[in-house]
């Protein structure tokens, strides 16, 4: 089956420090993907999308950059804060419009 | 703000009761929703699809009769546990499609004593 699954399952940064979080994902014919948020107790929040026709998508302090070459995707937090911990996961659309969906890595900025 | 809606938040009850989960859409229409399980520190685990007016599609392995969903209108969704025990506690969440992103709902503690 197609998987998505996460480099690091936990990330501890500096507060005021970059973050880069990295998922893999195996489906070359996946078109769409998306990085969530999720606090303790919470459910997932999403934070920013990418189609697969683009290589760069930028909001507010996130950026996830699509390498559809190694099938390689990344959310990168600048300037982190510590409202930002919590874990972290990317989901794939793949064929038939169904979502897969991965582990998860924890963040944890210190302050 | 928020899309999706969950209602509880949270709930405990005793074992062998029922507890009806629900699930809506804000200010938008989904023929279709999706209900999760979520064991701590683990990923999300696909239960079933609603499809709105039509049967639920469970994931193998999910007892049907165990988790009732009801699908009744284009903005709501419910999913009952059925005789409830303790292994069936769990955090639930139900997620529907908007302009072709999934967004989830806050999710339910579910806990059964």
């Amino acid at each position: 089956g197609e998987s998505v699954g996460l480099h690091l399952p936990t990330l501890s940064v500096q507060e005021g420090d970059n973050s880069i979080i990295n998922c893999a994902y195996s489906n070359s014919a996946s078109d769409y993907f998306i990085w969530y948020k999720q606090e303790s107790g919470k459910g997932p929040q999403f934070i920013i999308d990418i189609r697969s026709n683009m290589d760069k998508r930028q909001g507010q302090r996130v950026t996830v950059l699509l390498n559809k070459t190694v099938k390689h995707l990344s959310l990168q937090i600048a300037a982190t804060q510590p409202g930002d911990s919590a874990v972290y996961f990317c989901a794939e659309r793949g064929t038939g419009n169904q979502f897969y969906f991965g582990t998860g890595t924890s963040l944890t900025v210190i302050p | 703000g928020a899309v999706v809606s969950q209602h509880p938040s949270r709930v405990i009850c005793k074992s062998g009761t029922s507890v009806k989960i629900e699930c809506r859409s804000l200010d938008f229409q989904a023929t279709t929703m999706f209900w999760y399980r979520q064991f701590p520190k683990k990923s999300l685990m696909l239960m079933a699809t609603s499809n709105e007016g039509s049967k639920a599609t469970y994931e193998q392995g999910v007892e049907k009769d165990k988790f009732l969903i009801n699908h009744a209108s284009l903005t709501l969704s419910t999913l009952t546990v059925t005789s409830a025990h303790p292994e069936d506690s769990s955090f639930y969440i139900c997620s529907a499609t908007l302009n072709q992103g999934r967004y989830f709902g806050p999710g339910t503690r579910l806990t059964v004593l």
